[in-house]
């Protein structure tokens, strides 16, 4: 069974525009909420992530928006830029460690 | 400091042979974890060692598959005899001591698996 869903799977954006990737999750034992960013070639790695503790996080031009009743978290991504170009991943972890990805989101920043 | 390491980048083998992941974590951390990302479709956990310790196995698909920690340093993961549907990218993920949950973890480039 598929614990956390992502959509869209691709997404064109352009320059300076905006770019929201969702994610919802199925289980409320889960604690940590990360977002990974891979580029062609590469590993994911970790971009920023958020608790439930708290319903927004902010780094720079990438924010976290959190809404635990309703199992969802989303990645904004302000002022896109062509070096945002990536997969971005969502992911959900518990105190086993595990992560637990979504399916990967196809970006693309035209400029 | 280096990083995760992975090898190798790429392997393309047929149909029931056998093949040999290797992953080198990042020195000191205890936590290795071993993700599969099949064509298009999500990373999903394969297993975790902690030191030369399994875990938690609950992701590896099916008694083909051998992961082995030596020393609790670097690991491999072994497939044997490879079917068509193990290919994929391979990644191998490591982390500090502690909390496994609290901790980040940082993942290697991966090794793509062609089964033909």
């Amino acid at each position: 069974q598929q614990q956390v869903k992502q959509s869209p799977q691709s997404l064109i954006v352009q320059k300076g525009g905006i770019s929201i990737i969702n994610c919802a999750y199925e289980n409320t034992a889960f604690d940590y909420f990360p977002w990974y960013q891979q580029f062609p070639g590469k590993g994911p790695a970790l971009l920023i992530a958020i608790r439930p503790d708290v319903s927004e996080k902010k780094e720079g031009r990438f924010t976290i928006s959190f809404n635990k009743s309703a199992k969802q978290f989303s990645l904004h991504i302000m002022d896109s830029q062509p070096g945002d170009s990536a997969t971005y991943f969502c992911a959900v972890y518990n105190q086993g460690g595990k992560l637990i990805f979504g399916q990967g989101t196809e970006l693309s920043v035209k400029p | 400091e280096a990083g995760v390491t992975q090898f190798p980048s790429h392997s393309v083998i047929e149909k029931g042979q056998t093949v040999t992941l290797r992953c080198d974590p990042i020195s000191g951390h205890d936590n290795l974890y071993w993700y599969r990302r099949v064509m298009g479709k999500e990373i999903k956990f394969l297993l975790h060692f902690v030191k030369e310790s399994k875990q938690d196995e609950s992701g590896m698909p099916n008694n083909r598959f051998l992961a082995e920690r030596t020393g609790g340093t670097y690991s491999t993961l072994k497939v044997q005899p490879a079917e068509l549907e193990d290919s994929g990218v391979y990644f191998c993920a490591s982390s500090q001591a502690g909390l496994a949950g609290k901790n980040i973890q940082y993942f290697g480039a991966g090794t793509r698996l062609s089964v033909l």
